[in-house]
């Protein structure tokens, strides 16, 4: 079982939704991230939240909209997504954000597998 | 700056076999190096990583890995395949911070009965 959960573990949208995914762990961790994964691709990180702060966004459009309400959770606000959008999306943590700690790996949640029509 | 490389995008062994995935590596600072396996429908585990205080490191499901710091290279090896490996895997370089950590293409590994 993995220690980060990530809700809905499928979602289907229209490209006028509005919808989120959820992701929680209870490890302790202090650094969340999104990443986008298309098939047979290695994942591309989205964004990095530090200390519950948005520390690094990789140039993402503003239809994705990360939020991290505390420690524990990540969102990842969904509107006007393209069909382009379509992919797994996961959820990551990790113990100690920061320069000066670069062994500590990531911990991956399951994904949510977006469709969008 | 850091890159991976992974060579060959599809490796398949016969049950039994030896599983040999080749990843090499470039870092301007000492590496911090992981694998990561990804089963259909699941997101990445880690596997093993290197973070220099050995050079064989060994990881789950009876998988190692060397580093070759001559040959900036990486490998994972285990020696008798099994069904159940069969599965996507990752190579990663850490960056600063390990949410930038720089992935390999991946290999798909295929175990044939």
């Amino acid at each position: 079982d993995t220690e980060v959960t990530q809700t809905p573990k499928h979602l289907v949208m229209g490209m006028t939704n509005k919808k989120s995914l959820k992701c929680e762990q209870h490890m302790g961790h202090r650094a969340m991230y999104w990443y986008k994964q298309k098939a047979k691709k290695p994942p591309e990180l989205m964004f990095v939240y530090s200390y519950e702060k948005l520390s690094i966004n990789e140039s993402v459009p503003s239809r994705f909209s990360p939020e991290c309400p505390n420690s524990s959770l990540l969102n990842l606000h969904l509107h006007a997504l393209q069909p382009e959008d379509s992919a797994l999306y996961l959820c990551a943590s990790s113990p100690t954000p920061g320069q000066g700690v670069r062994n500590s790996p990531l911990h991956f949640g399951n994904g949510t597998r977006l469709t969008v029509t | 700056a850091q890159s991976v490389t992974q060579l060959g995008s599809h490796v398949s062994v016969s049950e039994g076999a030896l599983v040999l995935l080749r990843c090499n590596y470039s870092s301007s600072v000492p590496p911090y190096l992981f694998w990561y396996v990804q089963y259909p429908n699941q997101g990445l585990q880690l596997l093993l990583k290197y973070t220099s205080a050995a050079t064989l490191v060994k990881g789950i499901n009876g998988f190692e890995a060397e580093f070759k710091k001559s040959e900036t290279s990486f490998h994972l090896t285990k020696p008798s395949a099994h069904m159940s490996d069969a599965a996507e895997y990752f190579c990663a370089v850490s960056g600063t911070n390990a949410g930038k950590s720089t992935f390999g293409d991946g290999t798909t590994l295929t175990v044939k009965p």
